[in-house]
């Protein structure tokens, strides 16, 4: 089963504006992390949340980790058309090296309108 | 670099046909894995290896096997193509011992199984 789930399945925006999106997930984790994925690419490494922290920035990108919800949020300031893409999140769980998976949501896909 | 090299990018197999997805990897990385992404599901781990000599299963293993001779190559194998394994899979790579790192994925291998 997976283990994150992201809201919304798909949002459209113009382009200047604020994206939001937001991810939960059932288990403790090591980190969380956000991927992009351009149409018809691999997905490519945005952001890396530890479990320990709250709020960490990058560029135009701010993910916030709520561990006792759950849940964390991936907000893109100043959208432009080029961040047309899916996004996923992913969460790393357990310290044992043998065990330890990357589980992915299912994406939310944000169209940024110029 | 070239990073996470996947062949072929696009294929076609029949029914009960058998073939070989290739991945490399040039970044020395002890970790790999093999996802498949459908629609609507995000990714689904199949498989992952945490060094030479070393595999074990993920989510969705049934249909797929994988070996892991080399640290740099990590094929994935239908042995008997079913058109439930239609679909695109990705190969990632990442440090083993690093807890807090990125995974590097592969552009993608397109199946269509007919």
């Amino acid at each position: 089963s997976q283990q994150g789930e992201e809201d919304p399945q798909a949002l459209s925006i113009q382009e200047g504006e604020n994206a939001t999106m937001n991810c939960s997930y059932k288990t403790s984790i090591n980190n969380l992390q956000w991927y992009r994925q351009n149409s018809g690419r691999g997905l490519v490494h945005l952001i890396l949340i530890r479990s320990n922290e709250r709020e960490k920035h990058s560029g135009r990108l701010r993910v916030t980790l709520d561990t006792s919800k759950k849940s964390s949020s991936l907000l893109i300031t100043a959208s432009r058309a080029a961040d047309t893409a899916s996004y996923f999140c992913a969460t790393l769980t357990s310290q044992v090296v043998s065990a330890r998976q990357l589980t992915f949501g299912s994406g939310t896909q944000l169209t940024v309108l110029p | 670099n070239a990073g996470v090299t996947q062949t072929p990018k696009f294929q076609v197999l029949k029914t009960g046909q058998s073939m070989t997805l290739q991945c490399a990897q040039d970044m020395n990385h002890e970790y790999m894995s093999w996802y498949r992404q459908d629609p609507g599901m995000g990714l689904r781990l199949i498989h992952y290896s945490v060094g030479a000599g070393i595999t074990d299963q993920g989510e969705v293993p049934n249909g797929y096997n994988v070996s892991r001779s080399t640290t740099e190559d990590f094929p994935l194998r239908l042995l008997s193509a079913a058109p439930s394994q239609t679909s695109v899979y990705f190969c990632a790579s990442s440090y083993r011992d690093k807890l807090n790192t990125e995974a590097f994925f592969g552009q993608g291998t397109r199946l269509t199984v007919v």
